[in-house]
């Protein structure tokens, strides 16, 4: 299994700045993805980060509000923009490589004040 | 179109009895089904899956869930619940190898003492 550290763990922002999200993965994996839970909500994928290229986007979601970096298999970044309280959320990294079990971090838990 | 149902917001259940949280799901071919485990201001744990073979599958923490392909469920169970087995449980489903996840909207669990 993949050990995945995300950071930060939690933050405080002001609406109208950003916070970049570290994950870092103990492998190289494939395919790396950020997912978007908002309070009492399931998991909604954001984007699926692409090495060495850029990200695909779900519908709802796009670049110039959540850029995604991946310059390695190991390492990936997602900055929320110009937030607003309807930013607040928990936002999870995720890994899968071998066509099953996907793992997460622990998640960074945005509150947009 | 994928999606999972999780019938049941909440589920509450006695310290020692079996516990049962429901998950049905509509997908056209032959899925691959997963449960995952949420505890407060944590990631998703993975806590068991199934692919193909016996349809009764074993995971961590005395949790099994049993695939029933003619009632397209994954219902998670286990004999004797814990006060520790409290938190939010989601169901997903994934079509095969490089098809995302789609997530249930998760059955909160408590167990009272």
């Amino acid at each position: 299994s993949a050990v995945i550290s995300q950071k930060p763990s939690r933050d405080i922002c002001q609406r109208g700045t950003s916070l970049t999200i570290q994950c870092q993965v103990d492998s190289q994996v494939t395919m790396m993805f950020w997912y978007r839970q908002q309070p009492g909500q399931s998991l909604t994928l954001i984007a699926t980060a692409n090495q060495g290229s850029e990200a695909t986007y779900e519908s709802g979601f796009v670049i110039d509000k959540f850029p995604i970096s991946r310059p390695n298999l190991t390492f990936s970044t997602l900055t929320v923009s110009n937030m607003s309280p309807e930013d607040s959320s928990i936002y999870l990294c995720s890994v899968y490589d071998t066509g099953t079990e996907a793992f997460f971090g622990q998640g960074t838990r945005l509150t947009v004040v | 179109a994928q999606s999972v149902a999780q019938p049941e917001d909440q589920v509450n259940v006695a310290e020692g009895n079996p516990l049962t949280v429901k998950c049905t799901y509509s997908v056209s071919g032959n899925p691959y089904l997963f449960w995952y485990v949420q505890y407060p201001n944590r990631g998703l744990q993975f806590l068991l899956k199934y692919i193909t073979g016996d349809n009764l599958v074993k995971g961590s923490y005395g949790f099994e869930a049993e695939f029933n392909k003619s009632q397209t469920s994954f219902h998670l169970k286990k004999p004797s619940a814990l006060v520790s087995d409290s938190a939010l449980y989601f169901c997903a489903v994934r079509l095969n190898y490089g098809q995302n996840f789609v997530f249930g909207p998760g059955t909160r669990l408590s167990v009272l003492p």
